[in-house]
């Protein structure tokens, strides 16, 4: 069966910090991977996803960038962190489908930046 | 773009009891899906309608349709303690497209 990882579950960063959020998907192969932030008590925004290994398409002009390495692994980056970027960040993927596809999710990294 | 709403922002009932949740969206979709998240965590796929389905059924879950007003409703019968979460319904096609609203949160008190 397919699994996802994310990983870390929290992280506290200061301001002008770099940032690595990685994610990873077992269980198949090729999927689509994104890349969603999540503000306290609202739904979520789309940052960043990804087709195929090195295909990135950034939904977002914002201070993060994404990365896809290997075929099911999915890097969250930022040089400098900024307080706005503080936020539940998840990372997701599907299976591809041209109408009917849906989202697994990891578990989330609740992401504090001070 | 599209968007879904859900409607109520926070609902709480007793367990036992029917919780209904709805959602309005603004253009043409090819599908409509809700989610649960609970505290803290990813969410989890709970059911796919189709703009061509008018009504769905998983378990203790009916899903309803009408594009003719752009709105859903979730229906969880016979409610638990444990359903308590945030539900999100999501609009698109395919899922780089998906548009998710703001949440109904659940809570089920014994």
């Amino acid at each position: 069966s397919q699994t996802i990882h994310q990983w870390p579950a929290t992280l506290v960063q200061p301001v002008g910090s770099p940032l690595s959020l990685e994610c990873t998907v077992e269980g198949t192969s090729n999927p689509n991977l994104y890349w969603y932030r999540q503000a306290a008590g609202r739904g979520l925004q789309l940052l960043f996803y990804s087709v195929g290994i090195g295909q990135i398409s950034s939904e977002v002009p914002q201070n993060l960038s994404a990365s896809r390495p290997q075929d099911r692994q999915f890097i969250l980056s930022s040089k400098k962190l900024l307080l706005s970027d503080s936020g539940f960040y998840l990372c997701a993927w599907s299976v591809r489908s041209r109408t009917d596809e849906k989202l697994f999710f990891g578990s989330g990294t609740q992401l504090s930046v001070l | 773009s599209q968007q879904g709403e859900e409607d109520p922002q926070a609902l709480s009932i007793q367990e036992g009891e029917n919780a209904t949740m709805n959602c309005s969206y603004k253009t043409s979709i090819n599908n409509l899906q809700w989610y649960r998240q609970n505290s803290g965590r990813g969410l989890v796929h709970l059911i796919l309608i189709r703009s061509n389905e008018r009504e769905k059924h998983s378990g203790r879950l009916r899903v309803t349709l009408d594009t003719s007003k752009k709105s859903s409703s979730l229906l969880i019968t016979a409610s638990r303690a444990a359903d308590t979460a945030s539900y999100f319904c999501a609009t698109g096609g395919t899922a780089s497209k998906l548009t998710f609203g703001t949440g109904t949160r659940l809570q089920v008190t014994l």
